[in-house]
């Protein structure tokens, strides 16, 4: 059985403090790595696909590695916002086209 | 361009009775998949469509099933409804793997 990790679960961080989320996944099986933001009452928005090791990516303040062979990747946002506080969620991407979703970390930003 | 469109977005059925939920991909996007997300979980995958054919599916009973019509819109059916099947059933599109972009969801509750 597949198994998408993500930690910490739930986060409450500072305006302008900078913060970190690791996602765990298998392996083997590697096509891409997804990230994904998630806004109460909206839909989850693509922030980033990863399919390279080594790969980083950013958006403004939000950046993304990562590591397939150790099966890991990290999201980091720079200077919280208030407005960043949303679920963030990665999703691991098989070579044979199943996507597995972590269960998400919950990042609230405190004005 | 319209992004994935879902209906309905709330939606309050009787224990065994049957639902039928509704999916219009985004423009240009040929493949679409749905999610179950229970609370506090991240979204599990149920089935995905390609080319009007189920081309994987998740670990969801027969009760699960659904349907793509030739215009890429698909629907998501089940049967015997459980109390444990109230969440919100996300549908998300795709073209070619480069990358998904969902719906809003439909919230569904089981009474």
């Amino acid at each position: 059985i597949l198994n998408v990790e993500q930690s910490p679960q739930s986060l409450h961080v500072q305006e302008g403090d900078s913060t970190n989320f690791t996602c765990s996944f298998p392996s083997s099986n590697f096509y891409a790595l997804h990230w994904y933001r998630w806004e109460t009452a909206k839909s989850p928005e693509a922030l980033f696909v990863m399919t390279l090791n080594g790969d980083e990516k950013k958006k403004g303040r939000i950046s993304a590695t990562l590591n397939t062979k150790e099966g890991y990747s990290y999201l980091y946002i720079k200077g919280s916002q208030p407005e960043d506080s949303a679920t963030y969620l990665c999703a691991f991407e098989t070579s044979y086209d199943k996507v597995i979703f972590g269960p998400g970390t919950s990042l609230s930003v405190i004005p | 361009d319209a992004g994935v469109t879902q209906s309905p977005t709330h939606l309050i059925k009787t224990r065994g009775q049957q639902v039928t939920l509704r999916c219009s991909p985004k423009s240009g996007h040929d493949t679409v998949s749905w999610y179950q997300q229970a609370l506090g979980q991240g979204p599990q995958f149920i089935f995905q469509y390609y080319e009007e054919e189920e081309r994987q599916r998740g670990n969801f009973p027969d009760r699960f099933s659904g349907h793509q019509f030739p215009n890429y819109s698909s629907e998501l059916n089940v049967n015997a409804l459980l109390l444990g099947d109230s969440a919100l059933y996300l549908c998300a599109s795709s073209l070619d793997r480069n990358g998904y972009t969902f719906g809003s969801g439909t919230r569904l509750t089981v009474v």
